[in-house]
C-alpha cells in the first residue's frame, strides 16, 4: 500500500458544527502532516506529528485540533470554524520522524471543506 | 516552452515540445529539493527530488537541475503530453528550520494538443 487515504473527500459544515477529518497510511511512515491549501496557492503547513507526538504547530487557531491515535492514523477535529477556513485540507506522510523528513512526502487527495 | 522564476505563473506549450519550469530559492541552508505535480482536485504528487550534493538528476521524461551558485532549480519535461497539464510546485527542505518544507508559488502548465 503506497497511498495516503483521506475521508471524507468533501465536507460542508456550519459554523456551529463539530466534524472530523481522517487520514490513514500503511507505509510505515513515522511522520504525518496536516496542510491547508487555498485555491491557486501552495500548501500551508498546519501540524506535524513525529512518532505519534505533535512536534510542530504552526500557530494554528484552536478551532483546529489534531490527534494521532496511532502510527497509521491522523485526525483533524474541527469546531466553530469560519467561512475563511474553507479550503482543501491535505494529509501527508514521510519516512523520517525527525520534524519534516529528508524524503519525499506522500500526499492524500485531500478533503474539500466548505464552511457555511 | 520555459517559465521564468515566480513572475510567470502560467506556461503554455504544444504537445510534444519540451517544457522547462523554473524556481528560485532563497535559503542557502536548504539541502534537499522536491518537485510536485498537482492535478485539479488532487493532492500534490511527488515527481522527482535532488539533494544539494548533486546538480542534475533524471527520471522518466523529467530532469531536475540544481544551480546552487544562483539558487536556481528547474524541472524539464521531455515530449510534454496532455496528461502533464497541472500545477507544478518546487519545495526546498530547510535543514536549519526543523527541516520545514518551503514551497514555491507554483507554475500552471497547460499543454495544447
Amino acid at each position: 500500500d503506497t497511498e495516503v487515504t483521506q475521508t471524507p473527500k468533501h465536507l460542508v459544515m456550519g459554523m456551529t458544527n463539530k466534524k472530523s477529518l481522517k487520514c490513514e497510511q500503511h507505509m510505515g511512515h513515522r511522520a504525518m502532516y496536516w496542510y491547508k491549501q487555498k485555491a491557486k496557492k501552495p500548501p500551508e503547513l498546519m501540524f506535524v506529528y513525529s512518532y505519534e507526538k505533535l512536534s510542530i504547530n504552526e500557530s494554528v487557531p484552536s478551532r483546529f485540533s489534531p490527534e494521532c491515535p496511532n502510527s497509521s492514523l491522523l485526525n483533524l477535529h474541527l469546531h466553530a470554524l469560519q467561512p475563511e477556513d474553507s479550503a482543501l485540507y491535505l494529509c501527508a506522510s514521510s519516512q523520517s520522524g525527525g520534524g519534516q523528513g529528508y524524503y519525499g512526502y506522500t500526499f492524500g487527495s485531500g478533503t474539500r471543506l466548505t464552511v457555511v | 516552452g520555459e517559465s521564468v522564476g515566480l513572475h510567470l505563473p502560467t506556461l503554455s506549450v504544444q504537445e510534444g515540445d519540451n517544457s522547462i519550469i523554473n524556481c528560485a530559492y532563497s535559503n542557502s541552508a536548504s539541502d534537499y529539493f522536491i518537485w510536485y505535480k498537482q492535478e485539479s482536485g488532487k493532492g500534490p504528487q511527488f515527481i522527482i527530488d535532488i539533494r544539494s550534493n548533486m546538480d542534475k538528476r533524471q527520471g522518466q521524461r523529467v530532469t531536475v537541475l540544481l544551480n546552487k551558485t544562483v539558487k536556481h532549480l528547474s524541472l524539464q519535461i521531455a515530449a510534454t503530453q496532455p496528461g502533464d497539464s497541472a500545477v507544478y510546485f518546487c519545495a526546498e527542505n530547510d535543514a536549519g528550520n526543523n527541516r520545514k518544507l518551503i514551497w514555491g508559488l507554483g507554475t500552471s502548465l497547460a499543454v495544447n494538443p
